[in-house]
């Protein structure tokens, strides 16, 4: 089985600085993903980011971007400019492609942006 | 349409009641799944359907039966379900092959209190 593990229960970052979200994860499989999911207080689970385990190139999506190293199974979400918006749980997440439709979850990060 | 819509948003049942949650969505996923989501836990998987049949199974206990009457509509029928069973009741779709079969797309719960 696999398992992703979030070690930050809880963080906080003033408005406009940068934060980073850790998350590790234990496999022996070769083929999969890895995400990073927001679910703000209203609660709907929101997808931040994506990567793909055979890319090598960090993924990035405006303020939001990753770093991946394989060898190491880490997977950070770095948020630039954090904005007010920007406070919710993230959660981590990792999908086999050889077994399809299961994902796994850590534990989650509960982040607060600081005015 | 990119949204997964769950009814109703809030539940409260006795134990001795009969209720169901539905979910719908009219993406064309073909992949869709009911998670359980205890207050700043992660999501735990319950059911997956691909392709409207049901090919994951969670170990969950029979007083929860899941339901696809087609690729849109999925629901989760509840019957003499027990207090430790409150908590929020997430669907989520996936296209169930291809580059997108790994994203998720969540619905915002269903607030399910039992008595």
């Amino acid at each position: 089985a696999q398992t992703v593990t979030q070690s930050q229960p809880e963080m906080s970052v003033q408005e406009a600085e940068t934060v980073t979200l850790s998350c590790t994860y234990d496999t022996s499989e070769n083929n999969y993903y890895l995400f990073w999911y927001k679910q703000p207080p209203s609660r709907q689970m929101i997808l931040v980011i994506r990567q793909e385990a055979y890319k090598q190139q960090n993924a990035t999506e405006n303020r939001f971007s990753v770093n991946f190293q394989k060898a190491a199974k880490s997977f950070s979400l770095k948020i630039s400019d954090s904005q007010l918006g920007d406070t919710a749980m993230y959660f981590c997440a990792f999908m086999n492609r050889n077994t399809g439709n299961q994902f796994y979850f850590g534990t989650g990060t509960s982040l607060t942006v600081i005015p | 349409d990119t949204e997964v819509t769950q009814t109703p948003k809030h539940l409260v049942m006795g134990m001795t009641n009969k209720k169901s949650l539905k979910c719908e969505q009219h993406m064309g996923h073909r992949a869709m799944y009911w998670y359980k989501q205890k207050a700043k836990k992660p999501p735990e998987l319950m059911f997956v359907y691909s392709y409207e049949k049901l090919s994951i199974n969670e170990s969950v206990p029979s007083r929860f039966s899941p339901e696809c009457p087609n690729s849109s509509l999925l629901n989760l029928h509840l019957h003499a379900l027990q207090p430790e069973d409150s908590a929020l009741y997430l669907c989520a779709s996936s296209q169930g092959q291809g580059a997108g079969a790994n994203v998720l797309t969540f619905g915002a719960g269903s607030r399910l209190t039992v008595l």
